[in-house]
């Protein structure tokens, strides 16, 4: 069976530092992989999704970045966090070209 | 925009009541629709998914799906205070395999 792993669960960061968040999936090959972040009483919004190595797609620019250097591994980056960077951080994994998504259970940052 | 509009609630039902989530889409080929549910502080788990028109059911959960009308239902029977959470509809417009995520519903059963 597939399982998403997501660390740190929590992260209590200063602005203007930098950030690495991780996500690995273990059990499958070759998924599509999403980076998602929930704020506070809102809905998910979809930052990035990755078909493969070294494939990022941006959904809303801003100072986040994503890398994909292995198949099952997915990193959420900033050179420079801001306020409105808090958030409930999520990765999710889909089969190639799925549409069905599992998420992992989530980085909560706090940025103050 | 593909939109994915969801009541945000919370709906309040007695234990054992059955529970209706609704949710409209506004991507008329929208093919897949998806249900997760979220408890505070945790990520969003499948519960369903429905492709055609009509009714899925599994255990208490029922899917309802009509696309004419462009609207997705969930029902929960015997509703139990452990169904407490959040629930997310998700639909993916078509022409793209990445849904697109309602804000999401509250729901709480009270004993």
């Amino acid at each position: 069976s597939q399982t998403i792993h997501q660390w740190p669960a929590t992260l209590v960061q200063p602005v203007g530092s930098p950030l690495s968040l991780e996500c690995t999936v273990e059990g499958t090959s070759n998924p599509n992989l999403y980076w998602y972040r929930q704020a506070a009483g809102r809905g998910l919004q979809l930052l990035f999704y990755s078909v493969g190595i070294g494939q990022i797609s941006s959904e809303v620019p801003q100072n986040l970045s994503a890398s994909r250097p292995q198949d099952r591994q997915f990193i959420l980056s900033s050179k420079k966090l801001l306020l409105s960077d808090s958030g409930f951080y999520l990765c999710a994994w889909s089969h190639q070209g799925g549409e069905t998504q599992y998420f992992g259970p989530g980085t909560r940052l706090l940025v103050l | 925009q593909k939109e994915v509009e969801q009541n945000s609630g919370p709906l309040s039902v007695p234990e054992g009541a059955i529970a209706s989530l609704n949710c409209t889409y506004s991507d008329r080929g929208s093919q897949s629709f998806f249900w997760y549910r979220q408890y505070s502080g945790k990520s969003p788990e499948l519960i369903m998914s429905i492709y055609s028109n009509g009714d899925k059911e599994d255990g208490r959960f029922t899917a309802q799906l009509n696309k004419a009308s462009q609207y997705v239902s969930l029902l929960i029977r015997d509703s139990q205070p452990s169904d407490s959470a959040t629930y997310l509809c998700a639909v993916t417009p078509g022409g793209s395999y990445i849904p697109t995520f309602g804000r999401g519903t509250s729901l709480i059963v009270h004993p």
